[in-house]
């Protein structure tokens, strides 16, 4: 089965970059989509990144994502962290006969 | 504006069968060839895909619960309906049905979830 590796946990300041991995377990990454998803506490997922690189509207420019094929991987970059950046984070995808993966999220600490 | 909201029970017991809708509005399953897919969430673990239905009819399924699972909907109503068999504890999670493009599998609408234990 596919899967997709994410640490556990990442911790940075306020005002910091953190970047965040999603490693593919086998094939290509780049084959299908990855998406990102912030969870809060209590609430679902919201998109933060879809389709790699591409923010929905909303999604401050502060979050983007990238793919990169040497590591297969994605990763999903936060630039001046805030506070309310604080969240679980989900990289997604699926593989070639339909079936949706998620990675096991990261918790972001931001302090 | 599209929504999506999962109703079911809130307790059921071990080896019984669970029955969850999803009921969307704000868009058509086939005009927008869209699917929809529902996902778990064990209380403080990961998101797990469980299965998807098509604006076509086609149905997949998580690999390690094919077996448990039956997806089907009813366009007239607007419902996707989950069915997952032989229950156990280790399957209490908050379920959530979201809505996805058929070309790229993002998960661009999610239902609030709903809590389902699983108990004596």
């Amino acid at each position: 089965n596919f899967m997709l590796t994410q640490p556990h946990s990442v911790s940075e300041s306020p005002g910091k970059t953190v970047t965040i991995s999603c490693t593919g377990s086998r094939g290509s990454i780049a084959s299908n989509y990855v998406h990102w998803y912030q969870q809060r506490p209590g609430s679902a997922p919201t998109t933060v990144i879809y389709k790699d690189d591409q923010r929905p509207s909303g999604v401050p420019d502060r979050f983007s994502g990238s793919i990169d094929s040497s590591s297969n991987s994605a990763s999903l970059t936060i630039s001046g962290l805030k506070t309310e950046d604080e969240a679980d984070y989900y990289c997604q995808s699926y593989d070639s006969g339909n079936h949706g993966v998620f990675g096991g999220g990261t918790k972001l600490t931001v302090l | 504006q599209v929504t999506l909201r999962e109703s079911g029970p809130a307790l059921v017991k071990p080896t019984q069968t669970l029955t969850l809708t999803c009921t969307f509005s704000g868009f058509s399953l086939i005009t927008s060839r869209m699917s929809v897919s529902w996902i778990r969430q064990p209380p403080g673990k990961a998101l797990e895909w469980l299965a998807l239905i098509d604006w076509d009819d086609d149905k997949y399924y998580s690999t390690s619960l094919k077996t448990r699972l039956t997806i089907s909907k009813d366009t007239s109503k607007n419902q996707v309906v989950l069915t997952m068999t032989n229950v156990a504890p280790v399957d209490t999670a908050t379920f959530y049905c979201a809505r996805s493009s058929s070309n790229s599998f993002h998960f661009d609408f999610w239902g609030q979830g709903t809590l389902v234990t699983v108990s004596t």
